[in-house]
């Protein structure tokens, strides 16, 4: 089994320049999640997708869109990437009938 | 506002012992909690996963407490060894706001041999 699938797993961009994190599920749940995780620090959530066609701000929002193209597939995108943007970051879909998270494998993003 | 914290950031303790780390949340009614383990550099590894009806879960050395009235859960780990040695993070998610999910910032473990 799959799980939650990101693409890519590293990325390095100039500042200015845009681009889209990629991440599927294929365990049919509802939620899904994008965090973003700094050295020595937990996860912050930066948006939320409680359903296919919704979504939500999370902690850190600012910089960032979301698409949640059907029920598998939530993906994230920088307009214009900042160096404050540079961190691992992590997509997630969650079990609607037990809670449970489930984690990619995350992607780290450099910007110079 | 929801938050989640953990105390202390980092702790070092040596092979053998028993040890808890902590979790405090604001706002009682959660809908679950769910601790993780993160190696450097790597993702993150489900632990335990605790509903709002329940005040314990256990996997084998890892026990995980639940007192909602108090805002805390406590994750007991017995016989500590060296391959315990991760961040250990709790993610807390509440009723008011069931699909958001919120971590704490990560309790960095050592296990001294």
């Amino acid at each position: 089994n799959a799980g939650v699938t990101q693409t890519p797993k590293f990325q390095v961009l100039k500042t200015g320049q845009s681009m889209t994190l990629q991440c599927a599920q294929d365990m049919n749940h509802n939620s899904m999640y994008w965090y973003r995780q700094d050295p020595g620090m937990g996860l912050r959530l930066i948006y939320y997708s409680a359903s296919e066609g919704t979504t939500d701000k999370g902690e850190v929002p600012n910089g960032y869109n979301v698409s949640r193209l059907n029920k598998r597939e939530f993906s994230l995108r920088l307009e214009s990437a900042a160096p404050s943007q540079t961190s691992v970051y992590f997509c997630a879909s969650r079990n609607s009938n037990t809670g449970e998270l489930f984690f990619g494998e995350g992607s780290r993003l450099t910007v110079l | 506002k929801q938050e989640v914290t953990q105390i202390p950031a980092a702790l070092s303790v040596p092979e053998g012992e028993n040890l808890v780390l902590n979790c405090s949340f604001t706002d009682s009614a959660i809908y679950n909690l769910q601790w993780f383990r993160q190696d450097p550099g790597k993702g993150l590894t489900s632990l335990l996963l605790i509903q709002s009806s329940q005040r314990e879960q256990t996997s084998g050395r890892l026990n995980a407490s639940l007192d909602k009235s108090s805002g805390r859960s406590t994750l007991y780990i017995a016989a500590s060894q060296p391959g315990d040695s991760a961040t250990y993070l709790c993610a807390v998610g509440w009723y008011s706001s069931a699909s958001k999910i919120i971590f704490g910032s990560g309790t960095r473990l050592s296990i001294r041999p």
